[in-house]
């Protein structure tokens, strides 16, 4: 199975800014999730985006789905202290006849005070 | 009240030693898993539950071993363990099978010496 790719690895933003974290992937998938992590703390779910949706809006989440680039991005407008963290987007893929999350390596984002 | 709990939190060991992490969630869930995240923040499946029936299981060493008593547990145990093996292991639980969020413990970090 293939594992998602996010980009940038790192991201380092003033407090009020938005943040733009970016997730491609190789193969077809049934939807895609995006997780949080606060340091030293379980995966966070924040967002799921089926196969058959282009967007997809939570608070101050926003996030797009391109199957035919195979890339999803998420958007967290006004963006506080507290969100700094990392992302990580995962993929819904079929293996051994059951579907499976693949997750990619995560965003680490860091908002400035 | 804590949604998916794991313990210990924390388990430092030696090589060749046999450990176990234990995992249970009280949110009713019929889907249970097990990731390990590396130092570089990789998050991979391992094994994957359904009422009490293995469903998925990664290319995992058979040194590692789920059981599920029941519906709201899934413990794994660890023989012989090897250096390798030190990382973060997360259990995580959900609704289904398919198209729903995953929720995660805490995590477990585990060193072996």
């Amino acid at each position: 199975s293939q594992q998602g790719e996010e980009d940038p690895q790192a991201l380092s933003i003033q407090e009020g800014e938005n943040a733009t974290m970016n997730c491609s992937y190789k193969t077809s998938i049934n939807n895609l999730q995006w997780y949080r992590q606060n340091s030293g703390r379980g995966l966070v779910h924040l967002i799921l985006i089926r196969s058959n949706e282009r967007e997809k809006h939570s608070g101050r989440l926003r996030v797009t789905l391109d199957t035919s680039k195979k890339s999803s991005s998420l958007l967290i407008t006004a963006s506080r202290a507290a969100d700094t963290a990392s992302y990580f987007c995962a993929t819904e893929q079929l293996f051994q006849g059951a579907q499976k999350l693949v997750f990619g390596q995560g965003t680490r984002l860091t908002i400035n005070p | 009240d804590t949604a998916v709990s794991q313990t210990p939190k924390y388990l430092v060991t030696q090589m060749g030693n046999d450990k176990s992490i234990k995992c249970e969630q009280n949110l009713g869930h019929d889907t249970m898993y097990w990731y390990k995240q590396d130092s570089k923040k990789f998050l991979k499946i391992m094994f994957s539950y359904n009422n009490k029936e293995l469903i998925i299981n990664e290319t995992v060493p058979n040194r590692f071993s789920p059981k599920s008593p029941d519906k709201a547990h899934l413990n794994l145990h660890i023989n012989s363990l090897e250096l390798g093996d030190s990382a973060v292991y997360f259990c995580a639980s959900s609704r289904e099978t398919t198209t729903y969020e995953q929720y995660f413990g805490p995590g477990t970090r585990l060193t072996v010496t």
